[in-house]
């Protein structure tokens, strides 16, 4: 099984400020089936970025995916009041299994 | 407007086994593999497996091996989980995902989630 270690746990940022959240898989993550997951408290995930950097459909263009084989990057260029929460990341390469999260708080 | 809905909260005691209902609309129901997602109180995410709603074929996390059930209903547009042999550890909200026509999935639309508490 593939294990997704996200780091850092907690970001503490200002509205305004970049976040860059890191996904590291403990092996290469086939065809680069990464996905990126916002959830805010009492709700269901929302899809935010797929194949590793794809955008998916009505997310806004301040949120970015990069990277690929096993270090992977969610990058929120400008945060937006709305945009505090929970994110997961996930593979799909081999069977499916997500990190354990990043929390993204106010500073 | 692609949406899954799920079945109401449950309480189960130890042991006992609950069955949970996932319904779809606005797309083509056998286009899709459905999976389904738990996550216990203040943790992460868990994959549980996926139904090929075509033939009903399944797949599932080894964790979970012979307790875990998937099925479909292909005139209601309805996926089911059902998992037996309930213990404290399986209280958690449990949610169906809708992946994509493969195997390796992303999860673009989700349902509301449906909240199983396992408690004597």
């Amino acid at each position: 099984e593939i294990v997704l270690t996200q780091s850092p746990g907690t970001l503490s940022l200002s509205p305004g400020e970049r976040a860059t959240l890191s996904c590291t898989a403990s092996q290469s993550v086939s065809s680069n089936y990464l996905a990126w997951y916002q959830q805010k408290p009492g709700q269901a995930p929302r899809l935010l970025i797929y194949d590793a950097s794809r955008r998916a459909t009505g997310i806004p263009d301040r949120f970015s995916g990069s990277g690929s084989g096993t270090d992977f990057t969610l990058t929120v260029s400008r945060l937006e009041p709305e945009d505090f929460a929970m994110y997961y990341c996930q593979q799909y390469g081999s069977s499916h299994t997500f990190g354990q999260g990043t929390k993204v708080e106010i500073k | 407007q692609v949406q899954l809905v799920q079945s109401g909260a449950e309480v189960k005691k130890p042991g006992a086994s609950v069955k949970i209902s996932c319904t779809t609309s606005g797309y083509i129901f056998t286009n899709y593999y459905l999976h389904w997602v738990r996550q216990a109180p203040g943790q992460g995410l868990e994959w549980m497996g996926i139904i090929n709603p075509t033939d009903g074929s399944t797949r599932h996390a080894q964790k979970f091996q012979d307790r875990f059930t998937m099925t479909r209903d292909t005139s209601t547009r309805t996926v089911y989980m059902e998992l037996s042999s309930l213990r404290s550890e399986d209280t958690a909200v449990y949610y169906c995902a809708r992946g994509t026509p493969y195997y390796h999935s992303h999860f673009d639309y989700w349902g509301q989630g449906t909240l199983v508490t396992v408690s004597s």
